[in-house]
C-alpha cells in the first residue's frame, strides 16, 4: 500500500533549527513535496525534490534520498511565524499526490 | 504566482440541503482541477479529479452522486454537496496545475469551511 509518514507534533525555539522527518512508500515515485499549512488555511508550496540531495530556498531547505524513501524539512533560524502544520506529499506512478498527515510545529519563544 | 480562488470561504446549512463550492483559477487556464477534503488534525484526502468537458474522476469511496462535480469552463470547477448531513462537515480544498505537464505543481485555493447543522 500507500503510505507517508511523518512525527505528528514537533515543538522547537524562537531562533533554533529544526528537522522534520519523512519516511514514504508510494506505488512508482515522481517526486517528494514540503507544504506548508497554517490553521484554518489552505497548503502553501514550499519545496519539490526529486533528485537526492539537498535544495535549499532561504531558511528553509529539504532533502531526499529516494534509495532510502526519506527526506526531511529544515528550517533555519525559526520564527513565530513559522508555527503550522508541515505536510510531506509524494507523487506517485500516477502523478497523484499522497499526502501525510502532516507534522504540526510550535514554536516557542 | 497563478491565483485559485474559492467561494464561498465559510458555510454553514441544514441537513438535508445542498451546497456548491466554486473553484476558479484567476490568472491561468486549469483542464484539470483536483477537490480535496481535509477533517481537523488529518491530512489532506484526494476526492476528485476534476477534468473539463469530461466527467470527473472520483476516489475510491467518494460517492459521485453526492459530492457533484462539474467543470464547465477552463477557468471554473463546482463542486455540490448534495443532501449534505452532519458528517460531511469539513474543509474542501480545490487545487490546480499551472500546466497539464507540470501537474505536480499544484496551487491551491484557500478552502471552505462547510458546517451542516
Amino acid at each position: 500500500g500507500q503510505n507517508i509518514d511523518q512525527p505528528t507534533e514537533m515543538t522547537a525555539t524562537e531562533g533554533a533549527i529544526v528537522q522534520i522527518n519523512c519516511t514514504y512508500q508510494t506505488s512508482g515515485f515522481n517526486g517528494l513535496f514540503w507544504y506548508q499549512q497554517h490553521a484554518g488555511e489552505a497548503p502553501t508550496f514550499l519545496s519539490y525534490n526529486v533528485l537526492d540531495g539537498l535544495e535549499e530556498k532561504g531558511r528553509f531547505s529539504s532533502f531526499l534520498s529516494r534509495s532510502k524513501g526519506y527526506s526531511y524539512l529544515l528550517l533555519k533560524e525559526l520564527q513565530m511565524k513559522d508555527s503550522a502544520s508541515y505536510l510531506c506529499a509524494s507523487l506517485d506512478s500516477n502523478y497523484q499526490l499522497i499526502w501525510g498527515a502532516g507534522t504540526k510545529l510550535i514554536i516557542k519563544p | 504566482g497563478a491565483v485559485v480562488s474559492q467561494h464561498p470561504s465559510w458555510v454553514i446549512c441544514k441537513s438535508g440541503t445542498s451546497v456548491k463550492i466554486e473553484c476558479r483559477s484567476l490568472d491561468f487556464q486549469a483542464t484539470t482541477m483536483f477537490w480535496y477534503r481535509q477533517f481537523p488534525k488529518q491530512s489532506l484526502m484526494l476526492m476528485a479529479t476534476s477534468n473539463e468537458g469530461s466527467k470527473a474522476t472520483y476516489e475510491q469511496g467518494v460517492e459521485k452522486d453526492k459530492f457533484l462535480i462539474n467543470h464547465a469552463s477552463l477557468t471554473l470547477s463546482t463542486l455540490t454537496v448534495t443532501s449534505a448531513h452532519p458528517e460531511d462537515s469539513s474543509f474542501y480544498i480545490c487545487s490546480a496545475p499551472l500546466s497539464e505537464r507540470e501537474v505536480y505543481e499544484q496551487y491551491f485555493g484557500p478552502g471552505t469551511r462547510l458546517t451542516v447543522t
